[in-house]
């Protein structure tokens, strides 16, 4: 599976759109792109996934570049119970055990 | 459906102790994995489960961890002689269909301190 690099951490107005970067620049063509979230104290959450189109759910949207060597997670309104810390995963179907690689994620503070 | 359970939540035991973790996942998921995370580090996958067989297992996982999930339901993961090293947060994480691209639901975690 393809590395991720994330920025360490970031800081966001509630209210505001949070805008997560994710560098994935050796990510192979059957590669998705895969968000989790980690509330202080809790297991990790999924948030959202995508191949190369832009994908929204009721959490998140996800903008994949069109080289699909970056993406963007996007909180629309951020609000203090988004603080926690955000991992980018890139995962395929190789071995197909499904096991999840994480980094160091980004640690989203949300401010009021 | 209550999602993914784990128990204890902590656990305290002192070098050389044995301790027995359990994990119930949600409940028709085939496939249950179990991670490790230490201090301000992204959990470490350790194994997995497809239903009651063991089909990975991490180079992290010395010989003195065992984990089983008997009759593809629970699974339980044991640490034998505890080290101060194994002092961490243990996660069970389950998914619902062997695709190995669906999400995965995760429990609360066990923490493990070893004194």
């Amino acid at each position: 599976d393809a590395k991720t690099t994330q920025p360490t951490s970031m800081d966001c107005a509630e209210g505001r759109a949070a805008n997560l970067p994710c560098n994935h620049s050796t990510i192979s063509g059957n590669e998705y792109v895969y968000w989790y979230r980690q509330i202080h104290s809790q297991g990790p959450q999924y948030i959202i996934h995508g191949l190369k189109n832009n994908e929204t759910n009721e959490m998140a949207s996800l903008i994949i570049t069109e080289d699909r060597k970056s993406s963007t997670l996007i909180l629309p309104h951020a609000t203090l119970r988004d603080t926690a810390v955000y991992y980018c995963i890139v995962r395929g179907l190789s071995g197909n055990t499904g096991k999840l690689i994480f980094g160091q994620g980004t640690t989203l503070q949300v401010k009021p | 459906d209550t999602g993914v359970s784990q128990d204890p939540r902590h656990k305290i035991t002192k070098r050389g102790q044995n301790v027995t973790f359990r994990c119930d996942p949600i409940s028709e998921h085939n496939r249950l994995y179990w991670y490790r995370q230490t201090l301000g580090q992204g959990p470490e996958f350790l194994t997995y489960f497809q239903n009651e067989a063991q089909l990975e297992k991490s180079r992290l996982l010395s010989d003195r961890f065992s984990a089983e999930r008997p009759k593809g339901s629970f699974s339980t993961l044991e640490i034998q002689r505890t080290e101060q090293g194994d002092s961490a947060m243990y996660l069970c994480a389950s998914s619902p269909t062997p695709t190995g691209l669906n999400e995965q639901f995760f429990g609360p975690g066990t923490r493990l301190t070893v004194l």
